[in-house]
């Protein structure tokens, strides 16, 4: 089983709808990631925490919400998603312990708003 | 805050030739410096970190990178592609003395002809 899990992979959605990615880690990390990747763009980070009462914004947050349910879960929300959130999602986690420590992501969730 | 330059988002090589991916980031401080693979329809892998220490790094798939801190620059390299090589490659890098936010550059997406 993979270390950090994305559901669901695809998805998609009309305008206006409101969506939920869910990603759950059992790589024990307490910092997880949201990030968006658009071609050409690279890794845009919109959200992350490093323990579950730490929720901090990153460079796109507007339009999204997250909630870090517990040290292993952390959910991304579209309260009413338009199109131009279509893009790929992925959650990442990383361990606190020293500098220098990667990312290690899930597989990403490929969502479409019509 | 920083910047990652990836030099073009598209590079083709003949299978056997050398690969060369550039990378550049904007910071004075020497950053902590990353490159991730991304294989279609899956999520970043981590290839090779640069920390401290020795500045050639070597990684997974035989890549290495040589991190130059007159040139500000921390390119990848592998003597000898492989079609298996074929994927999009992003450098990262997260900040010395605030190492909580990965910066990516846009990545650079490896053709390689037989």
């Amino acid at each position: 089983d993979a270390d950090v899990t994305q559901t669901p992979r695809n998805r998609i959605t009309k305008t206006g709808k409101r969506i939920m990615l869910e990603c759950s880690q059992t790589k024990g990390h307490d910092r997880m990631y949201w990030y968006r990747q658009d071609p050409g763009l690279g890794l845009q980070l919109i959200y992350y925490s490093f323990d579950v009462k730490d929720i901090n914004k990153g460079e796109i947050s507007d339009g999204y919400s997250v909630s870090r349910q517990a040290q292993a879960k952390f959910s991304l929300s579209l309260e009413s998603a338009i199109p131009n959130q279509t893009a790929l999602y992925f959650c990442a986690t990383s361990s606190d312990r020293g500098p220098g420590g990667e990312l290690f992501f899930g597989e990403g969730s490929r969502l479409t708003v019509l | 805050a920083q910047s990652v330059t990836q030099l073009g988002s598209h590079v083709s090589v003949s299978e056997g030739a050398l690969v060369l991916l550039r990378c550049n980031y904007s910071s004075s401080v020497p950053p902590y410096l990353f490159w991730y693979v991304q294989y279609p329809n899956q999520g970043l892998q981590l290839l090779l970190k640069y920390t401290t220490g020795a500045t050639l790094v070597k990684g997974i798939n035989g890549f290495e990178a040589e991190f130059k801190k007159s040139e500000t620059s921390f390119h990848l390299t592998k003597p000898s592609a492989h079609m298996s090589d074929a994927a999009e490659y992003f450098c990262a890098v997260t900040e010395r003395y605030n190492f909580n936010k990965f910066y990516f550059g846009s990545g650079t997406k490896l053709n390689v002809k037989p």
